[in-house]
């Protein structure tokens, strides 16, 4: 099974920061990764899509990059809505996989 | 619009069985490849099952391998995972999860249900 270890676990920051998130995976796959928005007692939400692709509607401040192995999530100025915790997903091969999450917290 | 609306949720007891639906509408129900994925309290998110658009195809987590079965029936637009031999670490909310496809791969989770809870306890 392919292991997404996401960094860090947890960020302190505040609004207008801006945040990398990074995944790794423990075997290439290729651009076949996908992020999440989760926020507490609510289902995820898409934010990106084949690594890099951003989903309609989810604000342009998210980005996606990387290949392979290692790929981020950068929110260039963190806005309030986006405290909250993300996930990537890996589509490579089954099982899917996620990482274990990166919660955004107010510093 | 796309609604998932999970059911079937509750309390078991360990070893007890239980059998999820998910009821699908807004969009053509069996174009499109289908996923369980769960999350324990306070945990992150864990993909549990797939299944491809014509039910042919079905895919599993290795901690339920042989102890749940994802079906559907696309006359009915309706997703289903039948759970056996329950766990206290089955105990999670349970989404049904549409899939983001093209003609050739699937790579993203589009649409989520609000979830169903269950709790496998004595």
């Amino acid at each position: 099974d392919i292991q997404m270890t996401q960094s860090p676990s947890t960020l302190s920051t505040s609004v207008g920061d801006r945040v990398t998130i990074t995944c790794r995976a423990s075997q290439t796959i290729r651009s076949w990764l996908a992020w999440y928005q989760q926020k507490p007692g609510k289902a995820p939400k898409l934010l990106i899509y084949k690594a890099s692709s951003l989903e309609s509607g989810v604000p342009s401040r998210f980005s996606g990059s990387g290949s392979e192995t290692e790929f981020t999530l950068t929110i260039t100025s963190l806005q309030p809505d986006d405290f909250a915790t993300y996930y990537c997903q890996q589509y490579n091969d089954y099982p899917l996989t996620f990482g274990g999450g990166t919660k955004v917290e107010i510093k | 619009e796309v609604q998932l609306l999970e059911s079937g949720g509750g309390l078991v007891q360990p070893g007890e069985s239980l059998r999820l639906s998910c009821a699908a509408s807004g969009f053509t129900f069996r174009t499109y490849a289908m996923s369980w994925v769960r999350q324990a309290p306070g945990k992150g998110l864990e993909w549990v099952s797939g299944i491809n658009g014509n039910g042919g195809s079905t895919y599993y987590a290795d901690s339920v391998k042989g102890r749940f079965t994802i079906s559907r029936d696309n006359s009915k637009n309706t997703l289903y995972v039948q759970m056996h031999s329950l766990r206290a670490e089955d105990t999670a909310v349970y989404y049904c999860a549409k899939e983001m496809c093209s003609s050739t791969n699937c790579y993203a989770i589009d649409y989520w249900g609000q979830g169903t809870l269950v709790t496998v306890s004595s």
